[in-house]
């Protein structure tokens, strides 16, 4: 399969500072890029789809301005949790797609905010 | 909106059993279904991809099916053994949602040595 690289995998941030995680896409070109956000022993919920070149679509419930999702390029997208919130430590994966029906996930980052 | 379910939360099993792992969907209008591994703090590892117009996928000793009327699907895994411990998660891509994806809220497995 495709490859995904995600980094960092693990991050640890004070409090009301800024973060930014990558996601590339290795050896395709990804149109559209999810970002994920799982909490311990839950499942993963989505938080954001971005296609290149255009906004993202944000899931209700998240913050669009505390959360920025970037895609300039069809090989990387960023999200960037700015301010961050001891609350905002989770485990945040992404995943992208060439347009075909399957997508490819990161091997996600751990984002602690102390 | 696509919900998906699995059954049971977390399972327990000596080694050497066969197991099931049930996952629910609510909209069958999906291109497919997809069984993923995840161990503690780490990323997803696709195990089997079913194209919704496919019954069963096997790899090894997984076999995934899929009834897409009833909105079902089933990983049978065989001969279990400690190394399978892992949380799995299914997902489905619906028609109407382009490729994202709805994940269930994952099956905790411990296979006892």
């Amino acid at each position: 399969g495709a490859v995904v690289s995600q980094h960092p995998s693990w991050v640890i941030c004070k409090s009301g500072t800024s973060v930014k995680i990558e996601c590339r896409s290795l050896d395709f070109q990804a149109t559209t890029m999810f970002w994920y956000r799982q909490f311990p022993k839950q499942s993963l919920m989505l938080m954001a789809t971005s296609n290149e070149g255009s906004k993202a679509t944000y899931e209700q419930g998240v913050e669009k301005d505390k959360f920025l999702i970037n895609h300039a390029s069809l090989t990387l997208s960023t999200l960037t949790v700015t301010s961050a919130h001891p609350e905002d430590s989770s485990f945040y994966i992404c995943s992208a797609s060439s347009g075909a029906l399957e997508a490819f996930f990161g091997q996600g980052t751990r984002l602690t905010v102390v | 909106k696509q919900e998906v379910t699995q059954i049971p939360a977390a399972l327990s099993v000596p080694e050497g059993e066969n197991l099931v792992l049930n996952c629910s969907f609510t909209d069958s209008a999906i291109y497919n279904l997809q069984w993923f591994r995840q161990d503690p703090g780490k990323g997803l590892t696709s195990l089997l991809l079913i194209q919704s117009s496919q019954r069963e996928q096997t790899s090894g000793r997984l076999n995934a099916s899929l009834d897409k009327s009833s909105g079902r699907s089933t990983l049978y895994i065989a001969a279990s053994q400690p190394g399978d411990s892992a949380t799995y998660l299914c997902a489905v891509i619906g028609i109407n949602t382009g490729n994202q994806f709805y994940f269930g809220t994952g099956t905790s497995l411990t296979v006892i040595p």
